[in-house]
């Protein structure tokens, strides 16, 4: 069975300082992995997914199978960028996909 | 193109009650999922419908249930709820079964009393 975790439930950063939001997961397969971010009142959004490699908004997250983790940086921080992260790992049941989501992180920024 | 809706965006039962939620995909998506998120948890998966025929299912009891219509849009359907059942439901559409970047709606939150 697959599980996404993401350790801190609150992450409080100031304006400018560097910002790692960590995911370790497990999965006996290959694994898809995702940031998905929800501002406040509005709906759940892709940030970013490891295959495609982009940058979004400043952020970056790597795969590193080794350490199972997908954790997202971001090397100064925005207010704009205070809301919910969740790590979603996707996993195939014969021809379905189906997202498992980490409990989460609010990241906070302040000035 | 239209972002997937769901309807409604609140809702109020009673334990024991059945409840019918609504989602309408985004416009050209033929896969809808269904996703449980209770407070201050992430999404959990309950289950996906792939032209009209249900296609994954999660950890849920059969008394959640769904539907697919030949326009994609989807039904999602709890019999006899129970109080734990309160939740954020949310669906998500995307465009292929392996296509996994999904588009999820704002959500319906269910109390139920």
């Amino acid at each position: 069975a697959q599980r996404v975790t993401q350790p801190e439930k609150l992450l409080s950063v100031f304006k400018g300082a560097p910002v790692e939001l960590k995911c370790n997961y497990s999965y006996s397969g290959s694994p898809e992995l995702f940031w998905y971010v929800q501002y406040s009142r509005q709906r759940l959004q892709l940030l970013l997914r490891h295959i495609s490699r982009e940058s979004i908004k400043g952020f970056t997250a790597d795969l590193n199978k080794g350490e199972t983790s997908f954790h997202l940086k971001k090397p100064f921080a925005q207010e704009e960028d205070s809301a919910m992260y969740y790590c979603a790992l996707s996993a195939h049941t014969g021809t379905a996909s189906k997202l498992t989501f980490g409990t989460g992180t609010r990241l906070q920024v302040t000035l | 193109e239209t972002g997937v809706t769901q309807s409604p965006t609140h809702l109020i039962k009673t334990r024991g009650q059945q409840v019918t939620l609504r989602c309408s995909s985004q416009s050209g998506h033929n896969t809808v999922s269904w996703y449980q998120q209770a407070l201050g948890q992430g999404p959990q998966f309950i289950f996906q419908y792939y032209r009209e025929e249900e296609n994954g299912r999660g950890n849920f009891p059969p008394r959640f249930s769904g539907l697919q219509f030949p326009n994609y849009s989807s039904e999602l359907n709890v019999n006899a709820l129970e109080l734990d059942d309160s939740a954020l439901y949310l669906c998500a559409s995307s465009l292929q079964t392996l296509n996994t970047e999904a588009f999820f709606g704002q959500g319906t939150r269910l109390t139920v009393v």
